[in-house]
């Protein structure tokens, strides 16, 4: 079965660095996610991204983060500035169509921020 | 944001048994809920959905059932199977948010010999 790879596992990375997130979705989708859960919290939304552009965006997604399609192939996610507070799971998700589709999700990056 | 919420941190049920997880939610705009599973160090794993025409759908041995005036949905698993030992999340999105979903804390589910 197709699935969302997501590449580093696990990234650690130093207060104020950029770090940049890595996915790959499942290749006949159309529409791309990421989420990211702090530990201990819930699973939360960052920013929706369809024909490279975004569609929506929480309130967590400031001018720090951006999402870039740069292939055919990937997705990622940037964040420029690397705060303590940004370190949590970061999840790549997709789906073939936009409204009442399951999201299919990769098994995450682990950001350390230190 | 408490706009999902899943009162049960965890649940403990014995093998062959049924499972009941639930969840609440408050935004009735809400019209596309989603049950995942999630283990340790992987994502979370889509299990079954429904739409708020439905009040019930069901996939081999799980059922989700919808109680739109109760704003309520439960993940109903029978039998249980060790293997089914992992995190349960509902989440619910609303038509036209580009599948923006919205997340509940999560049940902790041990199924025991």
């Amino acid at each position: 079965e197709p699935e969302v790879t997501q590449t580093p596992s696990h990234q650690v990375t130093q207060m104020g660095q950029e770090v940049i997130l890595r996915c790959v979705p499942i290749s006949n989708h159309l529409y791309f996610y990421w989420y990211r859960q702090i530990l201990g919290q819930k699973v939360e939304f960052l920013v929706s991204f369809y024909n490279n552009e975004i569609s929506e965006k929480s309130e967590i997604f400031d001018d720090q983060f951006s999402v870039e399609r740069p292939d055919g192939s990937n997705f990622t996610l940037k964040i420029r500035s690397t705060k303590l507070e940004d370190s949590a799971m970061y999840f790549c998700a997709s789906s073939p169509q936009i409204y009442n589709s399951p999201l299919h999700f990769g098994n995450g990056t682990r950001l350390t921020v230190t | 944001d408490q706009q999902v919420k899943q009162n049960s941190p965890s649940l403990s049920v014995q093998e062959g048994r049924i499972s009941i997880l639930n969840c609440d939610y408050t935004n009735s705009m809400f019209d596309y809920f989603l049950w995942y599973k999630k283990y340790p160090a992987e994502g979370p794993t889509f299990l079954i959905s429904i739409s708020s025409i439905k009040d019930k759908n069901e996939d081999g041995r799980f059922t989700v059932f919808l109680n739109k005036s109760a704003k309520h949905l439960s993940l109903h698993i029978v039998p249980s199977q060790p293997g089914d030992s992992a995190v349960y999340f509902c989440a619910a999105s609303v038509t036209g948010t580009a599948s923006k979903l919205t997340f509940g804390t999560g049940t902790r589910l041990q199924v025991t010999l």
